[in-house]
């Protein structure tokens, strides 16, 4: 079956414009994840859905980002007003359930690049 | 809190050499820890996994046991191939958690 789609692989946009980045999850997922890896970095956590829901809104880096999902499937990463450090891959993940036998599974990721 | 720490990179080895990649971690109750793998251009994707203490994980030849006394769980394989140049992150899952916690990242070259 299909894996973890994000869309666009990759986007280059101008400081201060906004950004939306989409992930489509293997179907029947219902934990979905997002993660920014910057170069030379681990994964960062930013904020992870149950269904429609976020429980966990922690790890997003400001208010300039939101997230939402819909219908238990796609879910969207905006970033309104870019800056030059949001300039990463970000990458979407899904697992089955969010428990401890629930490995991720993840996108190709979205590099993003802020001029 | 939890966290994760894995020994820096890059790590540059010959075909055939042995592989460690060390892995500690700091978490409150009893996490499940997994090493994960990225190939150049591709996504990152499961390795393996272990559950509980004294449990090995095993796939490719890569193996790593959780050591609850030492809060470790390193990454091993006898013989590197060419093909197995990769980053490597190590990660843990809590108790009762939904966040995986990675490490930054160890990047592996073998050189043929």
């Amino acid at each position: 079956g299909a894996g973890v789609s994000q869309s666009p692989s990759n986007k280059v946009t101008e400081k201060g414009k906004d950004v939306e980045l989409r992930c489509d999850p293997i179907s029947g997922h219902t934990a979905l994840y997002w993660y920014r890896q910057s170069l030379g970095q681990g994964l960062e956590f930013l904020i992870y859905f149950q269904g429609n829901s976020a429980p966990d809104k922690s790890g997003l880096p400001s208010d300039r980002f939101s997230a939402e999902r819909t219908g238990g499937s796609v879910s969207t990463l905006t970033i309104q007003r870019t800056q030059q450090e949001d300039s990463a891959v970000y990458l979407c993940a899904s697992s089955p359930a969010g428990d401890l036998n629930s490995p991720l599974h993840f996108g190709n990721g979205t590099r993003l690049t802020v001029t | 809190g939890n966290s994760v720490t894995q020994m820096e990179g890059p790590v540059t080895l010959s075909e055939e050499a042995f592989l460690t990649i060390n892995c500690t971690y700091t978490a409150t109750g009893y996490p499940s820890l997994f090493w994960y793998v990225q190939y150049p251009g591709e996504g990152l994707q499961l390795l393996l996994k272990a559950t509980k203490a004294d449990d090995k994980g095993s796939n490719k030849g890569f193996e790593a046991t959780y050591r609850k006394e030492t809060t470790s769980f390193h990454l091993e394989k006898g013989s590197v191939q060419v093909s197995d140049s990769a980053v490597y992150f190590c990660a843990l899952l809590n108790t009762g958690g939904f966040k995986t916690i990675f490490g930054a990242g160890t990047r592996l070259f073998v050189k043929a």
